[in-house]
């Protein structure tokens, strides 16, 4: 089956700067990705997603990129707030929407600042 | 638009007892997944439902269960309850998967501890 791995577990970004989190992916077959916040006390809310037909996305100060090839995709945020301060998840599914998502181990991400 | 709902939030059971939690899905959404999250194993995707059939099954034993009913509700059961049954398990909804345009909305979770 699917195995995502994530990277890094722990991120600690000053205010206003860049956070990355990089996934890997082990079936080619995978064609959906999306990333998910998930605060305290909350479940895991869709932040931004992207399908394999398109190598980047951006919305305001996130972005994902994809590279299907080395099969990899990453988030980025930029000029980083306390708020942005959660756990991250990214997570692969075989077709569009299929409710089966495997999900990375998760980044939680500390603002400092 | 109300979110997905879960109930309860919080219980406590004990080695051997089971247990059922409810799941509300946005109104309109015809498809429920059930996940459970603990600190060792991450989300694990557990099941999913779509007009009331099982139509995916993750890797998890006999014991784990559940249904749909025909408004889309969906409740999940776990029957003789153990010590690392204790997560917190997430319901999410998305509105059908034949559109290709599904995008799951998780609730808040019930937490369940097992002593």
């Amino acid at each position: 089956g699917e195995n995502v791995e994530q990277h890094p577990s722990t991120l600690s970004v000053q205010e206003g700067d860049s956070a990355v989190i990089k996934c890997t992916y082990s079936d080619s077959a995978s064609n959906y990705f999306p990333w998910y916040k998930q605060e305290l006390g909350k479940g895991p809310q869709l932040i931004i997603d992207i399908r394999s037909n398109v190598g980047e996305k951006k919305d305001q100060r996130i972005a994902v990129t994809l590279n299907k090839t080395a099969k990899h995709f990453s988030l980025h945020i930029t000029e980083t707030q306390p708020e942005d301060s959660a756990v991250y998840f990214c997570a692969a599914s075989m077709s569009f929407g299929n409710e089966k998502l495997t999900f990375g181990t998760g980044t939680r991400l500390t603002i400092i600042p | 638009k109300a979110g997905v709902t879960q109930t309860p939030r919080y219980l406590i059971k004990t080695r051997g007892q089971q247990v059922t939690l409810s799941c509300s899905p946005i109104s309109g959404h015809r498809s429920v997944s059930w996940y459970q999250q603990t600190p060792g194993q991450g989300l694990q995707f557990l099941f999913e439902y779509f007009s009331e059939t099982q139509r995916n099954k993750g890797n998890f034993p006999g014991r784990f269960s559940g249904r749909q009913f025909s408004n889309s509700r969906s409740e999940m059961n776990v029957s003789t309850l153990e010590l690392g049954d204790s997560a917190l398990y997430l319901c999410a909804s998305s509105p059908d998967s034949s559109s290709g345009a599904n995008v799951l909305t998780f609730g808040a979770g019930s937490r369940l501890t097992v002593l």
